[in-house]
């Protein structure tokens, strides 16, 4: 089956710092790609997706790109704020008559100091 | 908020009690979907339907788990004899046709 492997965490950083999370994962064929985003006392929220090689997401400032030849989908911002303070989680869709089943990486803690 | 709404929000339950919860999803979202989460873990799929059928279920859902979605609107997941190792987070999703998936807020049980 499909599984994830994401960047262990705790990750913090201080206000406007430069982000990567590291995601790669192994699939069947050529899964959507997304990224979701859980803030503290909140449930989950699609941060990004990307849904065929070399297809950019992008929202709020974050970024990722789909790398069929890595099997990877790493996140980036190229300044963070206090406010995105979450867990990050990176997750392949099934795809196909599956669409829909998420596989969920262990996520990555991400603080930011003022 | 997404518009997927879980009752009850919290749960707390001695061990070998049953439990069930609900999920209402958006109206006319056609799949609708079950996870689990632990503490410091990702959300582990346990099941899902398309309409009212029950498409797939992971060998996560033991024989005590059992999961209904009447009609193709609410579901529910119920748990029978809890166990303390069921303590967790229990998340419903639910998706449009060819669309992303929406989240509740979730369920957080607690076995005793």
């Amino acid at each position: 089956g499909d599984s994830v492997t994401q960047m262990e965490g705790p990750v913090t950083l201080s206000e406007e710092a430069f982000l990567t999370i590291n995601c790669t994962y192994t699939a069947t064929g050529y899964p959507s790609l997304f990224w979701y985003v859980q803030y503290p006392g909140e449930g989950l929220q699609l941060l990004l997706k990307a849904t065929k090689a070399d297809d950019k997401g992008s929202n709020k400032g974050f970024e990722a790109t789909y790398r069929k030849e890595t099997t990877s989908f790493h996140l980036e911002k190229g300044s963070v704020q206090v406010s995105d303070s979450a867990v990050y989680f990176c997750a392949p869709d099934a795809g196909g008559t599956s669409y829909g089943k998420l596989t969920f990486g262990q996520g990555t803690i991400l603080t930011v100091h003022p | 908020d997404t518009g997927v709404s879980q009752n009850p929000r919290h749960k707390i339950t001695k061990r070998g009690q049953n439990v069930t919860f609900r999920c209402d999803p958006i109206s006319e979202h056609n799949r609708l979907y079950w996870y689990r989460q632990t503490l410091g873990q990702g959300p582990e799929f346990l099941t899902y339907f398309q309409n009212e059928a029950q498409l797939e279920k992971s060998r996560l859902l033991s024989d005590r788990f059992s999961a209904e979605r009447p009609k193709g609107s609410f579901s529910t997941l119920e748990i029978q004899r809890t166990e303390q190792g069921d303590s967790a987070m229990y998340l419903c999703a639910t998706i449009p046709r060819g669309g992303t998936q929406y989240f509740g807020p979730g369920t957080r049980l607690t076995v005793l």
